[in-house]
């Protein structure tokens, strides 16, 4: 069984400013997929972020980036330029890969960061 | 399209009695996912559908929780002499595709007094 562990509750960070929150897993799969999900206070979950564990390149998304370390089982997202908007609850989130390469949508989360951008 | 909604949003019953939660996914996708989320935690997963059919079922659904699909379009979720530990988010996902990213709904909350 995989898990997954975000090891900071709450964190916070003044607007403009670049933070990074930190995602360890473990698991004995070396085919897989890592996510970071946003949610909002009250609105649902929302894609951030996606890597696929056998592409060594670290996946980028306009201010959101990955940090991924396969042999340390580490996968940190760093938010650039921080936004009001960006306020939310971040989970990381694992996929196993199935045969074939295909997937579907069963996914281990870790137990969530709450992050807090201050103007 | 407006994505996936749940219904109803939030739910209040007494220990004992049954409740029975609705998800409409984005009509395109094939795949629909329940999860329970507890407060201050991630999202568990509870089971899945491709189309019609129960593909997978967690532990975690004990016998007093069942799914269905009928038509492979909204599913429900019906849980029966609801107890306290049942207190959740109970979230509703779709996707298609090889590896799709889900699409979550905003969530049923059920209080059990």
């Amino acid at each position: 069984a995989q898990t997954v562990t975000q090891s900071q509750p709450e964190m916070s960070v003044q607007e403009a400013e670049t933070v990074t929150l930190s995602c360890t897993y473990d698991t004995s799969e070396n085919n897989y997929y890592l996510f970071w999900y946003k949610q909002p206070p009250s609105r649902q979950m929302i894609l951030v972020i996606r890597q696929e564990a056998y592409k060594q390149q670290n996946a980028t998304e306009n201010r959101f980036s990955v940090n991924f370390q396969k042999a340390a089982k580490s996968f940190s997202l760093k938010i650039s330029d921080s936004q009001l908007g960006d306020t939310a609850m971040y989970f990381c989130a694992f996929m196993k890969q199935r045969a074939g390469g295909t997937s579907y949508g069963k996914l281990t989360f870790g137990q969530g960061t709450i992050l807090t951008v201050h103007p | 399209d407006t994505g996936v909604s749940q219904d109803p949003r939030h739910k209040i019953t007494k220990r004992g009695q049954n409740v029975t939660f609705r998800c409409d996914p984005i009509s395109e996708h094939n795949r629909l996912y329940w999860y329970r989320q507890t407060l201050g935690q991630g999202p568990e997963f509870l089971t899945y559908f491709q189309n019609e059919a129960q593909l997978e079922k967690s532990r975690l659904l004990s016998d007093r929780f069942s799914a269905e699909r009928p038509k492979g379009s909204f599913s429900t979720l019906e849980i029966q002499r609801t107890e306290q530990g049942d207190s959740a988010m109970y979230l509703c996902a779709s996707n298609w595709g090889v590896v799709g990213e889900l699409f979550f709904g905003e969530g049923s909350r059920l209080t059990v007094l």
